[in-house]
């Protein structure tokens, strides 16, 4: 399995301001992988964080909103900018463990916009 | 694009009792996993399951990859088995798509 530790764990924010959310991991890592889960709902994938590449969107998301950046093997950040109360979600890192078989996710970081 | 249903998306059971959850996908998978979130909001993986039966305690859960269904079994439900259950399809090597989920309440 992986260990990962995400920060912060929850947020209050107003509109208008960014929030960077850190992910961390116990090993080093080809992938890691951004999701929003909304209020009630199931998660979706936001970006693909590949060391030395720039991210890779799905659709529906785009750099300018969530910048992402992926320094080394172990780390990754993602800012939520320009925040509206729309972005009020969970935001999860997740990692492929071993042998590529099961992901496994950071504790979440639970983000409430007034 | 691939589509992935589970049901029933509310489940009430009283402890002690026995449960099957669902998932239908639309496609071939390679990859196909089961999770856990508890009331806390924890992610949890239960299964690798792209074919075939595993086990784990109380837990078990069949593929059915050529009918692409997954089934997910909890006997003897505790209070502690309460949350939401998602099953999961990799579209493209890395990304996962979810189903909606099934939320279980394990009343005691």
């Amino acid at each position: 399995s992986a260990v990962i530790s995400q920060k912060p764990s929850r947020d209050i924010c107003q509109r208008g301001t960014s929030l960077t959310i850190q992910c961390q991991v116990d090993s080093q890592v080809t992938m890691m992988f951004w999701y929003r889960q909304q209020p009630g709902q199931s998660l979706t994938l936001i970006a693909t964080a590949n060391q030395g590449s720039e991210a890779t969107y799905e659709s529906g998301f785009v750099i300018d909103k969530f910048p992402i950046s992926r320094p080394n093997l172990t780390f990754s950040t993602l800012t939520v900018s320009n925040m509206s109360p729309e972005d009020s979600s969970i935001y999860l890192c997740s990692v492929w463990g071993q042998g590529n078989e099961k992901l496994f996710f950071g504790s979440g970081t639970q983000l409430s916009v007034l | 694009g691939i589509q992935v249903e589970q049901s029933p998306p509310d489940l009430i059971l009283q402890e002690g009792a026995n449960s099957t959850l669902r998932c239908n996908f639309s496609d071939s998978v390679n990859n196909l996993q089961w999770f856990h979130q508890n009331p806390w909001g924890q992610l949890i993986n239960l299964f690798y399951i792209p074919s075939g039966t595993k086990q784990n305690g109380r837990l078990s859960a069949t593929t059915v990859a050529t009918e692409r269904y997954s089934l997910l079994y909890i006997s003897s439900s505790q209070t502690t088995d309460s949350g939401v259950y998602f099953c999961a399809v990799e579209l493209i090597w890395g990304k996962l798509i979810f189903g909606q989920g099934t939320e279980l309440s394990v009343k005691p």
